[in-house]
């Protein structure tokens, strides 16, 4: 089991503000690190997955950094819209392990 | 395509009445997954398969048992229901690649009275 932390757990925005969210990690045998949106009443969808530290990811107005030295990925959301409202989940994986690890994610409103 | 399908969509038990949760998925992925989640805690790992013929345990396994029939299905089951078992259990399945993502089914919402 892995000490996975999100911050903050939940926030309300303006549309048209701009956020970030952090994930925290253990550094040691670090292999990947995944992100992924979840709105209500549906399922987790796939962000990104990124591997290397100083990775950077980006779609649309969503990008991810990552640094895997210090064990922690920042997701940034650039002017956001009500549909970005949704809870965001992280999830490391270890070396030679098949399965993910998922913090409690950051839950995020958008007011409009 | 239907990607991951889960069956049934709700449920409701009795204490100690058993059920099995169905998942398949029809995209060829090596590795499926069933999570549970609960308010507050996030989406914890009950078991999972790496391939076919093979199933671990994953941080939450106790009261569970499951079933990797095939390459397609990974079937869960409740022998003696219990109140704490209520949640939303997702099931998950991934290829084999090191930058390959989980794809999640519609999930099944089960109380257990």
């Amino acid at each position: 089991i892995l000490n996975v932390e999100q911050s903050p757990q939940s926030l309300h925005v303006q549309e048209g503000d701009s956020t970030n969210f952090t994930c925290s990690f253990p550094s040691s045998n670090f292999y990947a690190l995944h992100w992924y949106r979840w709105e209500t009443a549906k399922s987790p969808e796939a962000l990104f997955v990124m591997t290397l530290n100083g990775d950077e990811k980006k779609k649309g107005r969503i990008s991810a950094t990552l640094n895997t030295k210090e064990g922690y990925s920042y997701l940034y959301i650039k002017g956001s819209q009500p549909e970005d409202s949704a809870t965001y989940l992280c999830a490391p994986r270890r070396g030679g392990a098949n399965n993910l690890f998922f913090g409690t994610g950051t839950r995020l409103t958008v007011i409009p | 395509n239907a990607g991951v399908t889960q069956t049934p969509k709700f449920q409701v038990l009795k204490t100690g009445q058993s059920m099995t949760l169905q998942c398949a998925q029809d995209m060829n992925h090596n590795s499926m997954y069933w999570y549970r989640q609960d308010p507050g805690m996030g989406l914890r790992l009950i078991y999972y398969s790496a391939s076919e013929g093979t199933t671990d345990k994953g941080e939450v396994p106790n009261g569970y048992n499951v079933s990797r029939l095939n390459k397609r299905e990974f079937s869960l089951r409740l022998e003696s229901a219990a109140p704490s078992q209520t949640s939303v259990y997702f099931c998950a399945s991934k290829a084999s690649g090191v930058a390959d993502t989980q794809y999640f089914g519609p999930g099944t919402r089960l109380t257990v009275l």
